[in-house]
């Protein structure tokens, strides 16, 4: 069936160097991906999204790029501090399905060491 | 900044008992969902609602589970008779232009 995955489960990086979070779909109709920041005790939080129609979107300290070709999709952060530490998940849907159809991967859980 | 708000963040229950997950909105918000996530698991989706009804449900919403929004603010879900698998973290969250908020969450475990 359709899903979502992550390659790692965990990543650990030093503090200050650059992490690159990995997650391949495989549902080629999904348009609309997004990734999620959960800390420990805390619910999912939106850190960024990007749309089919493009490769790369840039936020605070955050890029996601997309590979269509491919079926991947990929969180940088840079300069990470402590507070990054938390498990990262990409979901995928088809726009305008609404939240109903959002696909969520299991999770990678990115260790920041001092 | 305006967030979704869930109580309790701990609940504890015997096996059979009926239990009710309360969760407060973003008030402007219209869309409204409970998820689970199940210990080490992915996030999985419950149900929506919106304008007062279910629009979707997945499988695991089955008979013995049901939401309401009794007021203005509040979104229960309630579960007649738990099971020990319903033992999982219980996120409400509400949309905005595809944009999901989600809750802390609540703890459910199922003894």
């Amino acid at each position: 069936g359709e899903s979502v995955g992550l390659h790692l489960p965990t990543l650990s990086v030093q503090e200050g160097d650059n992490s690159i979070i990995n997650c391949a779909y495989s549902n080629s109709a999904s348009d609309y991906f997004i990734w999620y920041k959960q800390e420990s005790g805390k619910g999912p939080q939106f850190i960024i999204d990007i749309r089919s129609n493009m490769d790369k979107r840039q936020g605070q300290r955050v890029t996601v790029l997309l590979n269509k070709t491919v079926k991947h999709l990929s969180l940088q952060i840079a300069a990470t501090q402590p507070g990054d530490s938390a498990v990262y998940f990409c979901a995928e849907t088809i726009s305008g399905g609404g939240a109903d159809g959002l696909t969520f991967g299991k999770g990678t859980h990115l260790i920041i060491q001092p | 900044e305006p967030e979704v708000t869930q109580t309790p963040s701990h609940q504890v229950t015997q096996m059979g008992q009926e239990v009710i997950l309360r969760c407060v909105p973003i008030s402007n918000h219209l869309y409204f969902y409970w998820y689970r996530q199940i210990l080490g698991q992915k996030v999985e989706f419950l149900v929506s609602f919106y304008n007062n009804e279910i629009s979707e449900k997945s499988e695991i919403f089955d008979d013995q589970f049901s939401v309401e929004r009794p007021d203005g603010s509040n979104f229960t879900l309630k579960i007649r008779s738990t099971k020990l698998e319903d033992s999982a973290m219980y996120f409400c969250a509400s949309l905005t232009f595809e944009k999901l908020f989600f809750g802390s969450g609540t703890q459910l475990s199922v003894l």
